[in-house]
């Protein structure tokens, strides 16, 4: 089983819609979780860290689900430019810190 | 405060030759991370280094590959006879040490490598 595990998409949403995608995690000891964004052909950046409470930036939602090992994350009212790929990153608990990648899932929003 | 630098932005090598890549860090930064990313792929992690030490090289392939982050200077990713097969994005990233945020990566703008 992989590491992280994403749907790759492409999800294809019109303006307006609301979107969610799940990542999922094989290793319970992972401490640490965050979503990054990146588009075509440049860098990823940092989307938003994901708590164990849960967190909301403006339109975007994440959502940790510890018993099940997955994080999610949430987007209302897509825009045009919410289109990007959406990484799921998870790192382990203590010690040397492996960053591990999902493939990410691929979003287009629609006019 | 100048982020993760990387150069060259892009590199165009022909089959045999060399390929350098290097990387400096955020300032403050003592961790780097290197990944690959070929097209329409995703980031697969190649090595993690902190200064003068290679932590996890796990992800680097067994010949022709090498890493290095001397107590100065950039990191440094080196290829040697480069193949057709190692054309593909190179990103660089950097985090700080002892804090809260020590896994919160910052990317470069990448290196992109074409291999004729």
């Amino acid at each position: 089983r992989k590491e992280v595990e994403q749907d790759p998409g492409p999800f294809n949403v019109p303006e307006g819609a609301t979107v969610a995608f799940n990542c999922t995690y094989s290793n319970s000891a992972s401490q640490s979780f965050f979503w990054y964004r990146q588009d075509c052909r440049k860098e990823p950046k940092l989307l938003m860290s994901v708590y164990s409470s849960g967190n909301e930036d403006g339109r975007f939602t994440a959502q940790l689900n510890r018993a099940s090992q997955y994080i999610s994350l949430l987007i209302r009212d897509s825009k045009l430019s919410d289109s990007a790929t959406y990484l799921c990153v998870v790192t382990p608990r203590g010690g040397y810190q492996k960053v591990t990648f999902g493939i990410g899932t691929k979003l287009q929003v629609i006019p | 405060n100048a982020g993760v630098m990387q150069n060259p932005r892009h590199l165009v090598r022909r089959r045999g030759q060399e390929a350098r890549l290097r990387c400096s860090p955020m300032k403050g930064h003592s961790h780097v991370y290197w990944y690959r990313q070929l097209p329409e792929e995703g980031l697969k992690f190649m090595v993690y280094l902190q200064k003068e030490n290679i932590i996890d090289e796990s992800g680097m392939p067994k010949e022709r590959f090498s890493a290095e982050f001397p107590k100065e200077g950039p990191s440094i990713l080196r290829i040697q006879q480069v193949v057709r097969g190692d054309s593909a994005a190179y990103f660089c990233a950097s985090s700080p040490w002892g804090s809260s945020g020590a896994n919160v990566l910052t990317f470069g703008a990448g290196s992109r490598l074409t291999v004729l």
